[in-house]
């Protein structure tokens, strides 16, 4: 089982509506994770860290589910500047190492 | 504030040439990082560095990879001889401080095409 696993998408959606992705880990002590934003041909870009509590940004919610090992991010209301690769970010453990990112989920908001 | 900075922001060569890739980070930054990032497929930690020493090279393929950051400041990756598997985009990150949950910041990336 990969470390993390995510849906590659696409998923095509029209402006303003709700679309979810999520992202199982496998190891179950880690600690931290992210979401990030790739647009393309761009860089990663951090949008989000996931807390236990879960979090919410403006249209942006992530979640996060210790039992079933995985995280969530909800977006609602989209636009088409929403469009991108969204990467689903995992700190395997407690120590200091190194963040190991999934293959992302391409999202694409139609006009 | 000037974000990482990456030289060439396109490299094509042949199989078996040598190629090197040039990152500065934002100023102040302590770690640095080299990750690459095949084609469909999220970045890969290839080095990590706090300020001029090596954190963790462990996926860095040694017998063709290398990196240094001399200074403590910018830092170079080179590849020798290059294979066609190495096609990719070269991303430099910075973070302010070691912990892995510091933020990092990625530079546009080198993409490397191998002939």
């Amino acid at each position: 089982r990969k470390e993390v696993e995510q849906d590659p998408g696409p998923f095509n959606v029209p402006e303003g509506a709700t679309v979810a992705f999520n992202c199982t880990y496998s190891n179950s002590a880690s600690q931290s994770f992210f979401w990030y934003r790739q647009d393309c041909r761009k860089e990663p870009k951090l949008l989000m860290s996931v807390y236990s509590s879960g979090n919410e940004d403006g249209r942006f919610t992530a979640q996060l589910n210790r039992a079933s090992q995985y995280i969530s991010l909800l977006i609602r209301d989209s636009k088409l500047s929403d469009s991108a690769t969204y990467l689903c970010v995992v700190i395997p453990d407690s120590g200091n190492t190194p963040l190991v990112f999934g293959k992302g989920t391409r999202l694409s908001v139609i006009a | 504030e000037a974000g990482v900075a990456q030289s060439p922001r396109y490299k094509i060569i042949e199989k078996r040439q040598s190629v090197a890739f040039w990152c500065n980070p934002i100023s102040g930054h302590a770690t640095l990082y080299w990750y690459q990032q095949i084609l469909g497929q999220g970045p890969k930690l290839l080095i990590q560095f706090q300020n001029n020493g090596v954190v963790d090279d462990s996926q860095l393929p040694k017998d063709r990879f290398s990196a240094e950051r001399l200074k403590g400041v910018d830092s170079t990756l080179k590849i020798q001889p290059a294979k066609l598997e190495d096609s990719a985009v070269y991303l430099c990150a910075s973070s302010l401080r070691q912990t892995s949950t510091d933020t990092q910041y990625f530079g546009p990336g080198t993409r490397l095409t191998v002939l």
